[in-house]
Parts: structure tokens; C-alpha cells; sequence
């Protein structure tokens, strides 16, 4: 397996523009997290998929944010508007709920720019 | 309000001797700890887990301890190389939900 792949890797957009990052978890895996990461705040948890349901979202920062999970495959992080504040390394990780403590598997994340 | 506090930001050593990070957490009771690497550029790689029943877990050069009393885990690592230069991350679910919270990082740097 090639792992979490998240796309794009770096992304670079003025204020008020849509964003959208997108993140395809292992084959297998039914749990899918999205965080972001600042050099101030850390690796955040901004919500968390169970079988493509959201289960937490109370990390999501605003109703800027939002995230959808139409299938197993599939995940999307939207920012609308951005604003320059969002800029951070957003990751997407997935593991298999159910086997007890399970590791997390991340991506290589994106790099978000709001200029 | 929850907290995951690593004790320091930077911590730079020599290589050969060993390099130990702190974790501490405050109003949780976690059932088991995770640490995992992160090297610039890229997504945290998991390296150990440790259970609350757990005092101690090995690997290879790694040692985790868990102190549920103290609220704490350290996590070491023996005849460190300049390739254990990483950030360092600590990570819990303290719900049990299978929502991983993470520590704001360890920077280590070996010296050759």
C-alpha cells in the first residue's frame, strides 16, 4: 500500500478564496483524522471519521472549516473563506478501529499558504 | 482544561549518550501512551506504544516508561546517532474513542 496520500502538497492562495485539501486513507482502514500543525498550537485534531461518519468535529476552528468523507477512499478539508491565519501543515492520518490501540498513519500533509 | 506538556522545546546531546524526553498530562487517564517521529517536511511516523498496566516497553534502542501515578512518560533513547536528530511527539486518547491527542514536540539534536 502507498500509504495515506494527501494532495496537494503545497498550496498557496490569496484571502477569501476556497480551499480544498484531499486525502485518500489506506485500503483497509476505517478511521480517518485530520489535524493541523503550527509551530505555535502544534499537531491539532480537527475531526475524526468512523465508517466515513463524522464522529468529533469539535477541533473544526470555525464554520470556515469543513471536512466530508463520501467514501472509504476518499476525504475532503474545506476552508471558505481562508484567511491567513489558516497557514499551517494540515495532515491526514488513518488507522483500524477496532484492533485495541491501534498506531496512526499519517500522510505527508499539506502545506497551506493564505497570502 | 487537558493538557500534554514535553518538557522542552530543543534538547541537543552528544552522540553516543542517551537522549530522554518527558511527557507529562494533566486530567486525563489514558489507557495507553503513543510516541512517534517526525522529520521536517513530513507526517509523524509511530514508533512505540505503551499500555497503563505497562511499566516499561523496549525497542531496539528505545525505552518508554509509563507512570499513571505521575502522570508521566519518558521515553529514551540509548547510544543516539546523528539519524535520531527528529521532533519527537507524544501522543494519548483520552476517551478511548480512537482520538489521538498529540504533545507539542521534542526537537532533538545528536552531535557528532
Amino acid at each position: 500500500d502507498a500509504g495515506v496520500i494527501q494532495s496537494p502538497r503545497h498550496e498557496v492562495t490569496e484571502m477569501g478564496q476556497e480551499v480544498t485539501l484531499r486525502c485518500k486513507p489506506i485500503s483497509g482502514h476505517n478511521s480517518l483524522f485530520w489535524y493541523r500543525q503550527t509551530m505555535m498550537r502544534g499537531l491539532e485534531l480537527l475531526i475524526y471519521f468512523n465508517n466515513n461518519v463524522p464522529i468529533d468535529d469539535s477541533g473544526m476552528p470555525e464554520d470556515r472549516f469543513s471536512a466530508k468523507m463520501p467514501n472509504a477512499s476518499f476525504s475532503t478539508l474545506k476552508i471558505q473563506p481562508s484567511e491567513p491565519r489558516d497557514s499551517a501543515v494540515y495532515f491526514c492520518a488513518s488507522n483500524e478501529q477496532g484492533l485495541p490501540n491501534t498506531e496512526a498513519f499519517f500522510g505527508q500533509g499539506t502545506r497551506l499558504t493564505v497570502v | 482544561s487537558q493538557k500534554i506538556e514535553q518538557n522542552s522545546e530543543a534538547l541537543n546531546i552528544q552522540e553516543g549518550k542517551t537522549a530522554t524526553l518527558t511527557c507529562n498530562y494533566t486530567n486525563y487517564s489514558p489507557a495507553y501512551l503513543q510516541w512517534y517521529r517526525q522529520d521536517p517536511g513530513r507526517g509523524p511516523v509511530f514508533l512505540l506504544l505503551i499500555r497503563e498496566n505497562e511499566k516499561e516497553k523496549r525497542k531496539e534502542r528505545l525505552k518508554v516508561t509509563f507512570d499513571t501515578t505521575l502522570k508521566q512518560s519518558l521515553f529514551h533513547i540509548t547510544a543516539s546517532q546523528p539519524a535520531d536528530s527528529a521532533t519527537y511527539l507524544c501522543a494519548l486518547d483520552p476517551t478511548g474513542a480512537n482520538n489521538l491527542f498529540f504533545g507539542t514536540g521534542t526537537r532533538l539534536t545528536v552531535i557528532p
